[in-house]
């Protein structure tokens, strides 16, 4: 089945840089790779998404890069701000099946410095 | 427009009790989706229900159980709980699932089973 391996676990960075948090994924069949943002004690909060049929995506301040035939994905956030402290999730629809599912990386923590 | 909305936000088990937790999707949205979330596991996919029915399941023990309304809201049960059941229990809703589908997320029901 699919995997999702996600790096780093951790990241600080200082305000105003710029924060890279990578992810792999095993099934080619997966077409879709949303990114959460989850503050403590919530819920995830969907803040961008790409289907396979894209390679780059952005929103302001965040953007996605999918790699197809390397199979991993990456969410890119400039300008970093302290509220975008929190624990962040990549995941890759599960290419099998034709439901919804999705497989979640292990999330990566990152921290801004004011 | 609202978001998923889930209940309880907290509660406390014992041992051997069963609980059930309601999610009432996004206005529109015919797909449920179900998932644990734990420090160790992280986000594991239970269950999807559209339509009412069950379209997919994860690997969990035949003690974890869904179902869907009519109005497209959803219950899941978990009987015979056990203290590693204690975790975050997150519902998801989407359009129409299906792969690609946008996923959103409620805020969560957290279970502590003692």
């Amino acid at each position: 089945g699919e995997n999702v391996e996600q790096h780093p676990s951790t990241l600080s960075v200082q305000e105003g840089d710029s924060a890279v948090i990578k992810c792999t994924y095993s099934d080619s069949a997966s077409n879709y790779f949303p990114w959460y943002k989850q503050e403590l004690g919530k819920g995830p909060q969907l803040i961008i998404d790409i289907r396979s049929n894209v390679g780059e995506k952005k929103d302001q301040r965040i953007a996605v890069t999918l790699n197809k035939t390397a199979k991993h994905f990456s969410l890119h956030i400039t300008e970093t701000q302290p509220e975008d402290s929190a624990v962040y999730f990549c995941a890759a629809n599960e290419g099998s099946s034709n439901t919804g599912k999705l497989i979640f990386g292990q999330g990566t923590t990152l921290q801004v410095k004011p | 427009k609202a978001g998923v909305t889930q209940t309880p936000r907290y509660l406390i088990k014992t041992r051997g009790q069963q609980v059930t937790l309601s999610c009432s999707p996004i206005s529109g949205h015919r797909s449920v989706s179900w998932y644990q979330q734990t420090p160790g596991q992280g986000l594991q996919f239970l269950f999807e229900y559209f339509s009412e029915t069950q379209r997919n399941k994860g690997n969990f023990p035949g003690r974890f159980s869904g179902r869907q309304f009519s109005n497209s809201r959803s219950e899941m049960n978990v009987s015979t709980l056990e203290l590693g059941d204690s975790a975050l229990y997150l519902c998801a809703s989407s359009l129409e699932g299906g792969r690609g589908n946008t996923i959103y997320f409620g805020e969560g029901s957290w279970l502590t089973v003692v």
